[in-house]
């Protein structure tokens, strides 16, 4: 049973260009979100797809967008890369059919995408 | 003032000593309490969670949920050198369903032999 798996591993950018990552959820989740990790700090949540919706939604900037596809696989852009935008973006998944006392919020993370612009 | 605050370490123990991680939070709002355990170059993997206040138990592991107080803590027992990694606080609201989950910055425990 493949895990959560992103892409690329490792990216090196210049500051202004954009930056494509892409996510496959674990087999049977169908809701994906996407966490920035600055070196040093815990995770900070970006925002979450579920039915190819933006869902909810954390403190970023236009910059930031996603997508999610049929087959709940998702992808993060950020447009106008700043130097401060280098980190480790982690997706994480989940099944969203557990519901109130059952959705523990327990997610499953892939081992993220190091980020770096110069 | 950061909604969960965490003290970063690093923490540096003998192998089987007693291991007490902790966080702080503001928001009354968080229902929802997990530990995430981070190696080095890697996701979190989630080791422990607790609804509201209580504690829980699994193997060498000890999750503890303070609501009134706003504390956590997760203890591990008989340390071992593969416990060495971040530890990561996350709290959840209940209100929604989401998956936004607000982090600690980690404590980096290192168990020595």
């Amino acid at each position: 049973d493949a895990g959560v798996t992103q892409s690329p591993t490792h990216l090196i950018k210049t500051r202004g260009q954009q930056v494509t990552l892409r996510c496959s959820p674990k087999s049977g989740h169908d809701t994906v979100s996407w966490y920035q990790q600055a070196l040093g700090q815990g995770p900070q949540f970006i925002f979450q797809y579920y039915e190819e919706e933006e869902r909810q939604r954390g403190n970023f900037p236009d910059r930031f967008s996603g997508h999610q596809f049929p087959n709940y696989s998702s992808e993060l852009n950020v447009n106008a890369l700043l130097l401060g935008d280098s980190a480790l973006y982690l997706c994480a998944s989940r099944f969203s059919g557990l519901a109130g006392e059952r959705n523990t919020g327990e997610l499953f993370f892939g081992e993220g995408s190091r980020l770096t612009v110069l | 003032q950061k909604e969960v605050e965490q003290d970063p370490g690093p923490l540096s123990v003998p192998e089987g000593a007693i291991v007490s991680l902790n966080c702080t939070y503001s928001n009354s709002a968080f229902q929802y309490f997990m530990w995430y355990r981070q190696y080095s170059r890697k996701g979190p993997e989630l080791l422990m969670y607790t609804y509201s206040s209580g504690n829980k138990e699994d193997g060498r592991f000890t999750a503890q949920v303070d609501k009134s107080s706003k504390y956590i803590s997760l203890f591990i027992r008989d340390s071992q050198p593969s416990d060495s990694a971040t530890y990561l606080c996350a709290m959840k609201e209940i209100t929604g369903g989401g998956n936004k989950l607000t982090f600690g910055t980690g404590t980096q425990l290192k168990v020595e032999l």
